[in-house]
């Protein structure tokens, strides 16, 4: 059965302080790992996607990696406005059909 | 351009009653998701159109739920008659046919089922 587990499930920061969040999965006919930031109230907003072990992507403050059983998601120097959930999701396809399954999410609090 | 919409934000029903949701993709969008997160669960899949046809409705919870997507372009999502455990946040999501830049998601319909 596809599975993602997001760990830790909160985090909190002193701004300027950096860490990781990790993403770690088991999925057949993996298609794609995303990252979505979710602020209260709204829908996930996309940051990124990756595809093949080794690849690192970058946005500001933010930098994904994936190797072949986890996603890291590396905050350096967080700002108080980095504060949301974070959620990790692999996108599976079976049958021509493309679904994408969630973790949790961590909830990352930056304090100024 | 305009992103995902998705009504109502709020609906607050008795168990027993209908509701139907709505969501008006990004234009262009072949692929249509829905998804459900209930609370202190993870957001899971629901189905899945492309263009008016479903393509994999293998999460939808049972028969109460109906989706449809009239002319490939908005979609509703109904649930009839509602029962307390389909309280949750529905979110809608849309994609052209490659979807490697991620799919916009809406902001959620929050359902109470009282």
């Amino acid at each position: 059965e596809d599975q993602v587990t997001q760990s830790p499930e909160a985090l909190r920061l002193q701004e300027g302080e950096s860490s990781s969040l990790n993403c770690s999965y088991t999925v057949s006919g993996l298609r794609g790992l995303f990252w979505y930031r979710q602020d209260p109230g709204k829908g996930p907003e996309f940051l990124f996607t990756l595809y093949s072990a080794g690849e690192e992507k970058e946005k500001e403050r933010l930098k994904a990696t994936l190797t072949k059983k986890e996603s890291f998601l590396h905050i350096t120097a967080p700002k108080p406005e980095d504060s949301a959930t974070y959620l990790c999701a692999v996108q599976a396809v079976i049958q021509g059909a493309q679904k994408l399954v969630f973790g949790q999410g961590t909830r990352l609090t930056i304090n100024p | 351009e305009a992103g995902v919409t998705q009504f109502p934000s709020h609906s607050v029903i008795e168990k027993g009653q209908t509701v139907t949701l709505r969501c008006d993709p990004i234009s262009g969008h072949d692929n249509l998701y829905w998804y459900r997160r209930v609370m202190g669960k993870e957001i899971k899949f629901l189905l899945h159109f492309v263009k008016e046809s479903k393509q994999d409705e293998s999460g939808m919870p049972n028969n109460r739920f109906l989706a449809e997507r009239t002319g490939g372009t908005y979609s509703t999502l109904k649930v009839q008659p509602a029962e307390l455990e389909d309280s949750g946040v529905y979110f809608c999501a849309s994609s052209t046919s490659r979807a490697n830049y991620g799919y916009t998601f809406g902001s959620g319909t929050r359902l109470t089922v009282v």
